[in-house]
């Protein structure tokens, strides 16, 4: 099975100029989540997907970032545009729909990317 | 994240000894609870969860849960300098069933031979 997918996987920008993150997630998988993590931190959640509508933004910085789910499967996430302090490893991550006491609620991450901003 | 807090470390133990994580959660409508480990430049992988009050073990490993006393910890047996990584703590927060995990900041345990 594959894993969930996310490109590009480094990024270098200088400030005030956007980027945009991709994310594939596994197959069959309604759920997708884009998490922040700084060097040092534990992932910080960003946006909760289910299909293609959003469940929770609250801790996203809507003035610069913006993040769509379009047809419920691919996802992308943009910065723009970006700071210094938006220096960190974007996550992707999907679960399977969660049923009362059907799964885990296990995350599948994907590799990250980390994003660099001078 | 404030919701989530967790000895920050670092956490080194020789080789074969008992490691000890801990977490302190401020929901208390929070019913799932998981660990997941970060190996340096690598994404969180899942390796226990827990519902329940009291222990749940896997292999070397024991999660323990005190919904009362909002913690969680994590015993990892028997240690092994493969072991050396991050431990993240992740509450579903909210008791929500759609998976919205928090997560605390990580220890870092390293496991020397």
């Amino acid at each position: 099975e594959a894993g969930v997918a996310q490109s590009p996987r480094y990024k270098i920008i200088e400030k005030r100029q956007s980027v945009a993150f991709w994310c594939n997630p596994i197959s069959g998988h309604a759920t997708l989540y884009w998490y922040q993590q700084i060097l040092g931190q534990g992932p910080k959640l960003l946006i909760q997907f289910q299909n293609n509508g959003v469940v929770d933004d609250s801790q996203l910085p809507k003035d610069r970032f913006s993040a769509e789910r379009l047809k419920g499967v691919d996802s992308t996430l943009k910065i723009q545009p970006a700071k210094l302090e938006d220096s960190a490893v974007y996550l992707c991550a999907s679960s399977p729909t969660l049923r009362a006491g059907s799964n885990t609620g296990e995350l599948f991450f994907g590799e990250g990317s980390r994003l660099t901003v001078l | 994240q404030k919701e989530v807090e967790q000895n920050s470390g670092p956490l080194s133990v020789p080789e074969g000894a008992i490691a000890s994580l801990n977490c302190t959660y401020s929901d208390r409508g929070s019913q799932s609870f998981f660990w997941y480990r970060q190996y340096s430049g690598k994404s969180p992988e899942l390796i226990m969860f827990i519902y329940s009050n009291g222990d749940k073990e896997d292999g070397r490993f024991t999660a323990q849960l005190n919904k009362a006393s909002q913690y969680v910890s994590l015993l990892i047996r028997d240690s092994q300098p493969s072991d050396s990584a991050t431990y993240l703590c992740a509450v579903n927060v909210g008791g929500s069933t759609l998976g919205r995990l928090y997560f605390g900041r990580g220890t870092q345990l390293t496991v020397w031979p």
